[in-house]
């Protein structure tokens, strides 16, 4: 079964600062890896994706992220922070192996402070 | 700009009575996916439809909850009779295929008393 991990609920930094909010998988075929954010009261919104080709994806307001296959992650990093970037982050992925449904990590909520 | 639709977006109801969510995919997306948001479960996948057909709907409490497309512009998600443990935020979101990038609507906040 697909599975997607996000190991820290929150992630502080300061303004300016690189970023990374970290996400790691699991799957049985290839994966399909996603990023989005949620601002409140708001749906997700699509940040990126990986599918296949190069494993750094860059992705909208400047987020980025890197397949990592060897260790099974797919971090996202910003290079600095803004305090608008604060919001909830949800990794998601979909192993094509093993049908059609996105997997959602638990979110990881990150906090920019001036 | 092309966005997913939700209706109402918000909704408070007592126990019992029957709540009906309505979703506008993004013209041309060909699935749709229903989701169901609270602090202790994270995401969670309720149904989708692929072509207007449920693929799989082992998500949803079957006794309860019903998610149909009567056309290609609507989807409905049912509770009947919803119960206080309903209470989430509802989701729905749709996309090109059911690899693709999915676009989600702005939810639906259910409150059920």
């Amino acid at each position: 079964a697909q599975s997607v991990a996000q190991p820290e609920d929150q992630v502080n930094v300061a303004e300016g600062n690189p970023l990374t909010v970290k996400c790691t998988y699991s799957v049985s075929g290839n994966p399909y890896l996603f990023w989005y954010v949620q601002y409140p009261n708001r749906g997700l919104q699509f940040l990126l994706k990986y599918i296949t080709g190069d494993n750094l994806v860059k992705g909208s307001y400047g987020f980025e992220a890197e397949f990592n296959k060897s260790q099974t992650s797919f971090h996202l990093k910003k290079p600095s922070a803004l305090v608008s970037d604060s919001a909830l982050y949800f990794c998601a992925v979909r192993d094509d192996n093993a049908g059609n449904m996105l997997t959602f990590g638990g979110g990881t909520r990150l906090m920019v402070k001036p | 700009d092309a966005r997913v639709t939700q209706t109402p977006r918000h909704k408070v109801t007592e126990m019992g009575q029957e709540v009906t969510m309505r979703c506008q995919p993004i013209l041309g997306h060909n699935t749709v996916f229903w989701y169901r948001q609270t602090m202790m479960q994270g995401l969670e996948l309720l149904a989708y439809f692929r072509n207007r057909a449920p693929l799989d709907d082992s998500g949803m409490p079957k006794d309860r909850f019903s998610a149909e497309m009567p056309d290609a512009t609507l989807a409905t998600l049912k509770i009947q009779p919803s119960e206080p443990r309903d209470s989430a935020v509802y989701f729905c979101a749709s996309g090109l295929a059911l690899v693709d990038t999915q676009y989600f609507g702005p939810g639906t906040r259910l409150t059920v008393l």
